[in-house]
């Protein structure tokens, strides 16, 4: 099976940074995912790692280590509609090829 | 290029109804995944289609729930004789053929059993 955690909530303040963990264990781990949800909307797509050390991408960048099986999602120059749900999610290889297991999410408010 | 459809966006049943979702995947992709969202709870995996197959239906409860992705027309997924418990936000999400790539999610459709 496949065991996700990520904190519950965070708060962070506009202009800061933010750094979500995430730790993950899973049989046959084939990479982690990043996804950004506002409440009531879809999950849309933020980062992907499948080898070790961090991927960057504008504001957002993403950290993989497979060996402690852990990943973190690092947020800089927080904007307000930076406010939202934070999903971790890996896929396994002993599943469908494409099938993600997500963690419980992490509310990020971001506040003036 | 629209995304991935979903409908419809809110349904109401009453206790032993049946309700059907319908998602209809981004063009040119021939993957679909149903998952179910609890209120303050993740994303659960329900079940893999690809076309006139199931490939992994390991979320799907035993009783009630079926989904179907035919060769023509959107995935449904089928829950028979709701009950409040069913009650959640149900995504459906999908991916290309070839390879190993990203899920794109639709906005979801909001079931709530009376």
């Amino acid at each position: 099976g496949q065991n996700i955690d990520q904190p519950t909530e965070m708060t962070a303040t506009e202009g800061a940074i933010v750094q979500i963990n995430c730790t993950y264990q899973t049989s046959g781990f084939n990479g982690l995912f990043w996804y950004q949800q506002h409440a009531g909307e879809a999950p849309t797509f933020l980062s992907y790692n499948v080898l070790d050390g961090l991927e960057e991408k504008g504001r957002f960048s993403s950290f993989l280590s497979r060996s402690k099986g852990y990943s973190y999602l690092l947020l800089k120059e927080l904007q307000m509609k930076d406010s939202a749900s934070y999903l971790c999610a890996v896929r396994d290889k002993g599943t469908g090829a494409n099938n993600l297991f997500f963690g419980t999410g992490t509310r990020l408010t971001v506040i003036p | 290029n629209a995304g991935v459809m979903q409908n419809p966006r809110h349904l109401v049943r009453r206790r032993g109804q049946e309700a059907r979702l319908r998602c209809s995947p981004m063009k040119g992709h021939s993957h679909v995944y149903w998952y179910r969202q609890l209120p303050e709870e993740g994303l659960k995996f329900m079940v893999y289609l690809q076309k006139e197959n199931i490939i992994d239906e390991s979320g799907m409860p035993k009783e009630r729930f079926s989904a179907e992705f035919p060769k023509e027309g959107p995935s449904i997924l089928r829950i028979q004789q709701v009950v409040r418990g069913d009650s959640a936000a149900y995504f459906c999400a999908s991916s290309p053929s070839s390879g190993a790539n990203v899920l794109t999610f639709g906005a979801g459709s909001r079931l709530t059993v009376l």
